[in-house]
């Protein structure tokens, strides 16, 4: 199985800031690599998928770069909004896994 | 709408069966893949089982494998989990989730999730 390791598992930036979160496959998943949002409370929501392609209505403050074994995850101005947990998850080959998710939280 | 929506879940006790369904609406349910992914209290997300659009193609995490069986009514638009011999590590919110791309040969591109039904294992 691919494992995926996210980082770090929480943060705490001001609002307006530049946000940077990291996933590392333990082998080449191409770009098949996706980021999703879960607030408290509710479901998650695919934000990126294919390493960088944004869903349909996300913002574009929300972006995603990477391909092989490295990724990126970045919210270029933080806003309240955000505050959530984002999760990365390969589904180059089965089972599909998440990283261990990164905690969000504004200063 | 777009939606799916969850039931089945509950209280159940070690060794039993549950059965969750997945109503879905709003989007031809026959063209898309769907999953079941469970979270456990404070813990993150866990893929569960998949099943392709035409039923071709199904899967399981290693840890429900044999246990559990996902399937799908296209007539009902309607997904399944049948859930057995039911551990205290089943215990979790499980989302019903749709893929994004239809008649797509990989799992997932997880694009549409329920709100989830709660399924708690507990003597």
């Amino acid at each position: 199985d691919i494992q995926m390791t996210q980082s770090p598992s929480s943060l705490s930036a001001s609002v307006g800031d530049r946000v940077t979160i990291t996933c590392q496959a333990n082998q080449d998943i191409s770009n098949y690599l996706n980021w999703y949002q879960q607030k408290p409370g509710k479901a998650p929501k695919l934000l990126i998928y294919d390493a960088s392609n944004l869903e349909t209505g996300v913002p574009s403050r929300f972006s995603g770069s990477g391909s092989g074994t490295d990724f990126t995850f970045t919210i270029s101005s933080l806003q309240p909004e955000d505050i959530a947990t984002y999760y990365c998850q390969q589904y180059d080959n089965l089972p599909p896994r998440f990283g261990g998710g990164t905690r969000v939280e504004i200063e | 709408e777009v939606q799916l929506v969850e039931s089945g879940g509950g209280l159940a006790q070690p060794g039993t069966s549950l059965r969750l369904s997945c109503a879905a609406s709003g989007f031809t349910f026959d063209d898309y893949a769907m999953h079941w992914v469970r979270q456990a209290p404070g813990k993150g997300l866990e893929w569960v089982a998949g099943i392709s659009w035409n039923s071709d193609s199904i899967d399981y995490a290693d840890s429900v494998k044999g246990r559990f069986t996902i399937s799908r009514d296209h007539a009902k638009k309607s997904l399944y989990l049948q859930m057995n011999s039911l551990r205290t590590e089943d215990t979790a919110l499980y989302y019903c989730v749709k893929d994004k791309i239809p008649f797509f040969a990989y799992f997932g591109i997880f694009a549409l999730w329920g709100q989830g039904t709660q399924v708690t294992v507990s003597s």
